[in-house]
């Protein structure tokens, strides 16, 4: 069971929009930026978005992430098949002491 | 550029003690946090703990009392330890540099904590 809640899976049409939500608590999204992250099957994750909206060098900017409250989101326009992937959210979870991922969210491009 | 490479024995036995090495190039070990995430096949990422200053570690706390972390600075290397393993601890480990920080500014605390480089990750069959 992980700290931070997404959702299962998540699909739309080549060109169109998805969203993908990140639930935390006061704790960890409360009081602590999000960081993204994209993975491809049998391969490291990678760094998509940090600082809840902040892109890393050379990610482009149809990715995109916000943060309000206990919740935080990521938001892919463009969609293309090379999207097709596993994204996860992360952050520091005071009460815990300790870093928290999502469960993570599969993107299918239909 | 910054790379990250684990290794590590592939096949342990239930009830030991796993270690796990990472080996970094092109940056230095201080003052980064370094941090350890696993992932069970077919799960979700597990954060495992990170070191930083050397030496200060933080650790999940489902795992705490079995985990240990360490580095070298002569070798620019971390290490890994995960004591009285079991089968549910099977996965591909991975090793990462992270970034940490919080500050009050304007009465408003902002804090940041993310991974922006990782290794390829190492797999570990816990088995007999």
């Amino acid at each position: 069971q992980s700290v931070l809640t997404q959702p299962p899976s998540v699909s739309a049409a080549p060109g169109q929009r998805v969203t993908i939500s990140c639930s935390g608590s006061s704790s960890n999204i409360g009081d602590h930026s999000v960081s993204w992250y994209q993975q491809f099957p049998g391969t490291a994750p990678k760094l998509l978005i940090y600082d809840s909206n902040k892109r890393p060098s050379g990610i482009p900017d149809r990715f995109s992430g916000s943060q309000s409250g206990t919740s935080a989101t990521l938001g892919i326009t463009g969609l293309q098949t090379g999207d097709e992937a596993d994204y996860y959210c992360g952050t520091w979870d005071s009460s815990l002491s300790s870093g928290v991922f999502g469960g993570g969210t599969k993107v299918t491009v239909l | 550029q910054v790379q990250l490479q684990e290794s590590g024995p592939g096949l342990v036995k239930p009830s030991e003690t796993l270690s796990l090495i990472c080996i970094v190039s092109g940056d230095s070990i201080i003052p980064n946090y370094w941090t350890w995430i696993r992932q069970p096949p077919g799960k979700a990422l597990e954060w495992i703990g990170h070191i930083y200053d050397g030496g200060r570690t933080y650790y999940n706390p489902s795992l705490e009392s079995r985990v240990s972390m360490s580095v070298d600075t002569s070798k620019n290397q971390l290490s890994l330890r995960l004591t009285a393993v079991t089968a549910a601890d099977t996965a591909v480990y991975f090793c990462a540099r992270g970034h940490y920080s919080d500050y009050i500014s304007a009465l408003t605390f902002y804090s940041y904590y993310y991974m922006d480089v990782w290794g390829k990750g190492t797999t570990v069959t816990v088995s007999s």
